[in-house]
């Protein structure tokens, strides 16, 4: 089955400044890469996801970014606000024009320091 | 309109009960899956309906689990005889048919003592 590997576990930035996280797959047939941010005692909101058929895709300070050859993809976020501290997740899944479950990340703990 | 809605949002049972976890998705979606996050970890895969039908349910641990959809819209979790290990978040998702888009619902907090 697929496996999704995330790093940091934890990323501490000054406000103001950009933070990257970066998340590997291992199944090729993933075309699917969604990422969610989890604020405490909350559901994943879904921020961003991306389809294999682009290497890139931006909405306003958060980007994402694929690589199907190297199997990565990355969530960047500019311009980082205090609200953007959170956990977030990165997944994976196999849609062949329906829905599947998807496969996550451990999680990254976004720190932003004022 | 209404997001995916989950109740209770806390459960607190004792080892070897039976509880049942509800799930109401977001009107129109076809589409409802189930999730675990443990403490520190991400959602761990559980089960998905497409319909009234379980179109994919390799993600449950053993046979003490086990949901329904009867009418295609609320889903119910049901966990006999809990055991400890299996004190955790249930998260529900829901989707339309023809998207990948999962919508999360809060998430239920099992404890179980």
């Amino acid at each position: 089955g697929e496996n999704v590997e995330q790093h940091p576990s934890t990323l501490s930035v000054q406000e103001g400044d950009s933070a990257v996280i970066k998340c590997t797959y291992s199944d090729s047939a993933s075309n699917y890469f969604p990422w969610y941010k989890q604020e405490l005692g909350k559901g994943p909101q879904l921020i961003i996801d991306i389809r294999s058929n682009v290497g890139e895709k931006k909405d306003q300070r958060i980007a994402v970014t694929l690589n199907k050859t190297a199997k990565h993809f990355s969530l960047h976020i500019t311009e980082t606000q205090p609200e953007d501290s959170a956990v977030y997740f990165c997944a994976a899944s196999y849609s062949g024009g329906g829905a599947d479950g998807l496969t996550f990340g451990k999680g990254t703990h976004l720190i932003i320091q004022p | 309109g209404a997001g995916v809605s989950q109740t209770p949002s806390n459960k607190v049972t004792e080892k070897g009960k039976y509880v049942e976890l509800r799930c109401d998705p977001i009107s129109g979606h076809t589409a409802l899956y189930w999730y675990r996050q443990s403490l520190g970890q991400g959602p761990e895969f559980l089960i998905y309906f497409q319909g009234t039908g379980a179109a994919d349910d390799s993600g449950l641990p053993n046979d003490r689990f086990f949901a329904v959809r009867p009418e295609g819209s609320v889903s119910t979790l049901k966990i006999q005889r809990t055991e400890r290990g299996d004190s955790a978040v249930y998260l529900c998702a829901s989707s339309l048919f023809d998207t990948d888009t999962q919508y999360f619902g809060p998430g239920t907090r099992l404890t179980v003592l």
